[in-house]
C-alpha cells in the first residue's frame, strides 16, 4: 500500500521557534507538495518540488521554506513560527500530471 | 490564476441523491479532480475528468464541461458514511500542481 508519512500528527510550538515538518513517501514519486488547510479557505499551496534539490513557491510561501535533499523526503520549515501559522499542514506526492495526489494524514500545528 | 467555486455546505437524506457543483476560471486547464475528506483525515481520490462528459464509478459520478468551466459530483443512494467534505481541484496546463476549491461539506441525515 502506497504511503505518504508525516512525522507528527499534532504539534504545539511557541512563537519564534523554528519548526520542522517532515514528509516521507515510499512511492518513488517525482513531485511533492506542501499545503495548509484552514476553515473557509480550503487547501492552499505553500511550496512544491518536482525533483531533488528543486523547489518552487506556491501561492502562500511567506514565512516558510522547504528542503528536498532526497527524493523521498520533503521538509517544510517555519523559520520563526507565528500564531497565524496555526493550521493543518498536508503533504502530498504525485508521479506526474493526470495522476492526482496521495496525501499524508496531516500535521495539526498550534503556535502559542 | 485560478478561481474555483463550490457551495460551502449541503444537507441530504440517507438514500437520496446529492449533486455538488464546481465552477472554475483558470488561465490554463488540463483536468479536474474530486477528493473526499472525512473530518480529521487526509483527502482521498474520488475521480478525475479530462474530457467532457460523465464518468461513473459505482455510487459516485463526475461530470465535466470544459467549455462552460463546470463540473459536478453526483452521489447516489447516500449513506451515513458519505458525510464528509468534497473537494474540487483543477490542474493547469503546466505541471501537475492542483488548485483546490474551498470544499463542500455534505451532511447526510437519517
Amino acid at each position: 500500500d502506497v504511503k505518504v508519512t508525516q512525522s507528527s500528527r499534532y504539534l504545539v510550538k511557541r512563537t519564534g521557534e523554528k519548526v520542522f515538518l517532515e514528509c516521507v513517501q515510499d512511492m518513488d514519486h517525482e513531485n511533492m507538495f506542501w499545503y495548509r488547510q484552514d476553515p473557509g479557505l480550503g487547501l492552499r499551496l505553500i511550496y512544491f518540488s518536482y525533483d531533488v534539490k528543486m523547489k518552487e513557491k506556491g501561492d502562500i510561501p511567506e514565512g516558510y521554506s522547504v528542503s528536498r535533499e532526497k527524493k523521498e523526503r520533503f521538509s517544510l520549515i517555519l523559520e520563526s513560527a507565528s500564531t497565524n501559522q496555526t493550521s493543518m499542514y498536508l503533504c502530498a506526492s504525485s508521479p506526474g500530471q493526470d495522476f492526482g495526489y496521495t496525501f499524508g494524514s496531516g500535521t495539526r500545528l498550534t503556535v502559542v | 490564476g485560478q478561481n474555483i467555486d463550490q457551495p460551502t455546505e449541503m444537507t441530504a437524506t440517507e438514500g437520496a441523491i446529492v449533486q455538488i457543483n464546481c465552477t472554475y476560471q483558470t488561465s490554463g486547464f488540463n483536468g479536474l479532480f474530486w477528493y473526499q475528506q472525512h473530518a480529521g483525515e487526509a483527502p482521498t481520490f474520488l475521480s478525475y475528468n479530462v474530457l467532457d462528459g460523465l464518468e461513473e464509478k459505482g455510487r459516485f459520478s463526475s461530470f465535466l464541461s470544459r467549455s462552460k468551466g463546470y463540473s459536478y459530483l453526483l452521489l447516489k443512494e447516500l449513506q451515513m458514511k458519505d458525510s464528509a467534505s468534497y473537494l474540487c481541484a483543477v490542474t493547469g496546463a503546466a505541471g501537475n500542481k492542483l488548485t483546490f476549491g474551498g470544499g463542500t461539506r455534505v451532511l447526510v441525515k437519517p
